[in-house]
């Protein structure tokens, strides 16, 4: 059975750091992309961060709302993602949804998802 | 960055009514749109793909159309359990992906 796990989240202060860590089984992770999605309170779905697999390079990808501040990595060999988040402001806060990307052509959907991991950034 | 936009925003139905949900994108997407269902404090899961491919184990009341700019998602029946919120997501310009604003389906 696929499944993915997000673990890592918590109340932080602004302008501090916090590592989200997706944990997969189920499935040959290496084969997949991996995204990192989130929702704030009340609000709809936002992209935030993408990562191919190691065969396409391992290239990765950040929306504008967090480039420069996040970096996504993965390791194989332990089957999980991660999400390092730095200088974390207040409109941060959400619970971030890790996913699994499968591919058609060259374009990504996502078929898998984690429960979500809340991250509430507040002084 | 291609914006897309749904339509209604919220909609009231009843048990066995027919649903359509309509996404419109900013600029051409081919067929590059995908559909999710999101359950109050629960996970997105992923509904039809590529437009019209119904993701495995989906029930077949749901269906999806459209190519270019604009799209829509079809619920044939409508089932209580089927009562959430909907989105759209274009992946034309992956990794950059974007969805729609959502749909909420509620109970009449």
């Amino acid at each position: 059975e696929v499944q993915v796990v997000e673990s890592g989240g918590g109340l932080v202060q602004p302008g501090r750091s916090l590592r989200l860590s997706c944990t997969a089984s189920g499935f040959t992770f290496g084969d997949y992309a991996m995204s990192w999605f989130r929702q704030a309170p009340g609000k709809g779905l936002e992209w935030v961060a993408f990562i191919t697999r190691k065969a396409l390079g391992g290239t990765t990808e950040y929306a504008a709302s967090v480039k420069g501040r996040f970096i996504v990595s993965r390791d194989d060999s332990k089957t999980i993602a991660y999400l390092q988040m730095n200088s974390l402001r207040t409109e941060d806060t959400a619970v971030y949804y890790c996913s699994r990307g499968s591919r058609v052509v060259t374009k990504y959907y996502f078929d898998y998802w984690g429960q979500g991991t809340l991250v509430t950034v507040s002084s | 960055d291609i914006q897309m936009t749904q339509s209604p925003s919220s909609l009231s139905a009843s048990v066995g009514d027919r649903v359509t949900i309509t996404c419109r994108a900013s600029q051409s997407i081919s067929s590059y749109l995908n559909w999710y269902q999101q359950k109050p404090g629960k996970a997105p899961k992923l509904l039809i793909y590529v437009a019209s491919t119904l993701q495995s184990g989906v029930p077949s009341r749901f269906s999806g159309s459209g190519s270019g700019t604009e799209f829509t998602l079809t619920i044939s029946g409508l089932q209580p359990e089927d009562f959430a919120t909907y989105y759209c997501q274009q992946s034309y310009s992956t990794p950059s992906l974007t969805f729609g604003g959502g749909t909420k389906v509620e109970i009449k």
